[in-house]
């Protein structure tokens, strides 16, 4: 049972242009998301979170949105750089839950100079 | 460098075999998370300790796999008998709050 899913595992796009990358849940308890990038040989690392009181949260080329309704979040990156090539993992947790967070498979970006 | 360190970074084994894995998170953080990531997979959670709480452990895939905390600080996750299957990058991140993980380096783990 898939509660964090990324249906796309993989994207690419043209440098300049916008790069979406999109995620669904089921759980309507998740309250807490964050999108984690991870280069090859490297551990994850955070780049944006945003908690479910919000539909937005902004950090410079890093835009995440979050559709409750439809239970879907987004990452915007713009404009996409050559370095933003790698796999980027969305994940979900709930305060309910603890720390425990559940991650999605990952999509995996390329971005063309 | 205080980050969330792993060792080894990368581990051969036979099948059958017994390992353990070791994560030293950074300091201060309560909670410590396993996951394992194998060959074109997403993250796969293992296990998370929460202070002095019970572990979570729903994570874990069979009973060859457990997972110890000492003192609140490094953990270790052991496998048992492995399997050619939990060849796989076993992944440690720490938290110091509810959300924002940070991961260390993995352990590359090979199962002949």
């Amino acid at each position: 049972d898939q509660q964090v899913k990324q249906n796309s595992p993989s994207l690419s796009v043209q440098e300049g242009r916008i790069s979406i990358l999109n995620c669904d849940y089921t759980n309507s308890m998740f309250d807490y998301f964050l999108w984690y990038k991870k280069y090859p040989a490297e551990g994850p690392t955070f780049l944006i979170s945003i908690s479910s009181i919000k539909d937005k949260n902004e950090d410079g080329r890093f835009t995440v949105f979050l559709n409750k309704s439809a239970k879907h979040l987004s990452l915007h990156i713009v404009p996409s750089q050559p370095g933003d090539s790698a796999v980027y993992f969305c994940a979900a947790s709930a305060i309910t839950g603890g720390f425990k967070t559940i991650f999605g498979a990952g999509t995996r970006l390329f971005v063309k100079a | 460098g205080a980050g969330v360190s792993q060792s080894p970074s990368n581990k051969v084994t036979e099948k059958g075999k017994d390992v353990e894995l070791r994560c030293d998170p950074i300091s201060g953080h309560t909670a410590l998370y396993w996951y394992r990531q194998s060959l074109g997979q997403g993250l796969e959670f293992l296990i998370y300790f929460q202070g002095n709480s019970a572990p979570d452990k729903s994570g874990l895939p069979s009973d060859r796999f457990s997972a110890e905390r000492t003192g609140g600080s490094v953990s270790t996750l052991t496998i048992q008998r492995t399997q050619q299957e939990d060849s796989a990058v076993y992944l440690c991140a720490s938290s110091p709050r509810l959300g924002t993980q940070y991961f260390g380096p993995g352990t590359r783990l090979t199962v002949l």
